[in-house]
């Protein structure tokens, strides 16, 4: 069975502190996974996508992931959290099931002043 | 700009009705998706479409039901058999439905009256 779990439902950093989101992940498949954002009533914005390729995958906004194989893990790094970083993070595995995705449950971000 | 737009962005249903929700993008994309999102939780599949006149039921379809008769238009209608139909509803295509990367409208709020 596919599943992806992330750590931590609730993370609170003080701004200019490194941002830490865990995520790990169960496959049969070599996996493809995905780290999306999702501002208080938006929709998903990708942040980054691991294919196979470099396992150090960077994003947009700074931020950046580590396929880890031997850890099943795939955890999102951001050496100085902003304001506006403040928002609700998911951890996403292409399930290779005609495009399915399989979501993790979800990290809130917050930031402090 | 391409992109997908969703709308309306807050919809009010009334006990017994059913309600249309639109979605369109003009990425050229074959693939579109419709998911669910509820508080605290990751979205789950409701339906997908792979290809024009062609779709397949995801994880939680009951109550719900859409067509797919453009490439760019896969509309959602929410029945009266959908008994708690108030959610999140996002709407995301991709270019195809193997590990391509999906990309999501600002989503559909749903309140039942």
């Amino acid at each position: 069975a596919q599943s992806v779990t992330q750590l931590d439902s609730h993370v609170s950093v003080s701004e200019g502190t490194p941002v830490l989101l865990r995520c790990n992940y169960s496959s049969s498949y070599s996996p493809s996974l995905f780290w999306y954002v999702q501002h208080p009533n938006k929709g998903l914005q990708l942040l980054l996508k691991y294919t196979s390729a470099a396992t150090l995958v960077k994003g947009i906004n700074g931020f950046e992931a580590e396929f880890k194989k031997s850890e099943t893990s795939f955890h999102l790094t951001k050496p100085s959290a902003h304001m506006s970083d403040a928002a609700e993070y998911f951890c996403v595995l292409n399930g290779r099931q005609g495009g399915k995705l399989i979501f993790g449950q979800g990290t809130e971000l917050s930031v402090k002043p | 700009d391409g992109g997908i737009t969703q709308s309306p962005k807050y919809l009010f249903r009334k006990e017994g009705q059913n309600v249309t929700l639109s979605c369109e993008q003009n990425l050229n994309h074959d693939a579109m998706y419709w998911y669910r999102q509820d508080p605290g939780q990751g979205l789950r599949l409701i339906y997908y479409s792979q290809i024009v006149n062609d779709f397949q039921k995801g994880d939680i379809a009951e109550g719900y039901s859409v067509s797919r008769e453009k490439k760019e238009s896969f509309p959602l209608t929410v029945t009266s058999a959908q008994k708690n139909p108030t959610a999140f509803y996002l709407c995301a295509s991709s270019i195809g439905t193997g590990l391509e990367t999906q990309y999501f409208g600002p989503g559909t709020r749903l309140l039942v009256l």
